[in-house]
């Protein structure tokens, strides 16, 4: 089974520090680009950041920028996001997804990881 | 970055009828546009990419259509377990891909 499972998420201050991981399994993890979405309470989706697969590629969205890293552990099939200089306004669920043909899709998600900062 | 414009941003419709939404994004993205449905607490779930193409395991009472700015999603018979929120999302100029605000799908 394709299974993504979220984890990390938490309570942090504002100008504090999360680490988020996203276990993958039941795919080839290391032939995928793999990317953060996030969802804050009640509101719509944003997307976050995209690792390629070799990690050689990485994008952020402008409001991360600067704070937030992407980053991956193929051998252990495992993506990350290390956020850093939290604001109130990134409290949001955080979702990794798995990237079909670079950004045309994300065809699995995880059940997401809640981050409150407060 | 492209603007993505749902409509309605919530309907109430019963177990059998005809829902559709529609989709504007604020230039054209030919066909790269992607629908998906989440339901409350879960996570998103891809129904359909490029435009019209429905992905795998999503029922056929799902279909969309459209290209350049205009998209529609149509659920044609309605389910009970159909009533959810639906995103609409660009992905022709990436990064960012860019999501509509949604439209909930409520039971009426």
């Amino acid at each position: 089974e394709v299974r993504l499972m979220e984890s990390g998420g938490g309570l942090a201050q504002p100008g504090g520090s999360l680490r988020l991981s996203c276990a993958a399994s039941g795919f080839t993890f290391s032939a995928s680009a793999m990317n953060w979405v996030r969802q804050a309470p009640g509101e719509g989706l944003e997307w976050v950041s995209v690792i390629s697969a070799s990690g050689d590629k990485i994008y952020y969205a402008d409001s991360v920028k600067g704070r937030f890293t992407i980053s991956r552990d193929n051998s252990e099939s495992t993506l990350y996001l290390h956020m850093d200089s939290l604001r109130v306004e990134d409290t949001a669920v955080y979702y990794c997804a798995k990237d079909v043909e670079w950004l045309r899709r994300f065809d699995i998600w995880g059940q997401g990881t809640a981050v409150a900062v407060s | 970055d492209i603007q993505m414009t749902q409509s309605p941003s919530s309907l109430s419709a019963s177990v059998g009828e005809r829902v559709t939404i529609t989709c504007r994004a604020s230039e054209d993205i030919k066909h790269y546009l992607n629908w998906y449905q989440q339901k409350p607490g879960a996570a998103p779930k891809l129904l359909i990419y490029a435009a019209s193409t429905l992905q795998s395991g999503v029922p056929s009472r799902f279909s969309g259509s459209g290209s350049g700015t205009h998209f529609t999603l149509t659920i044609t018979t309605l389910q009970p377990e159909d009533f959810a929120t639906y995103y609409c999302q660009q992905c022709y100029s990436v990064p960012p891909p860019t999501f509509g605000g949604g439209t909930k799908v409520e039971i009426k």
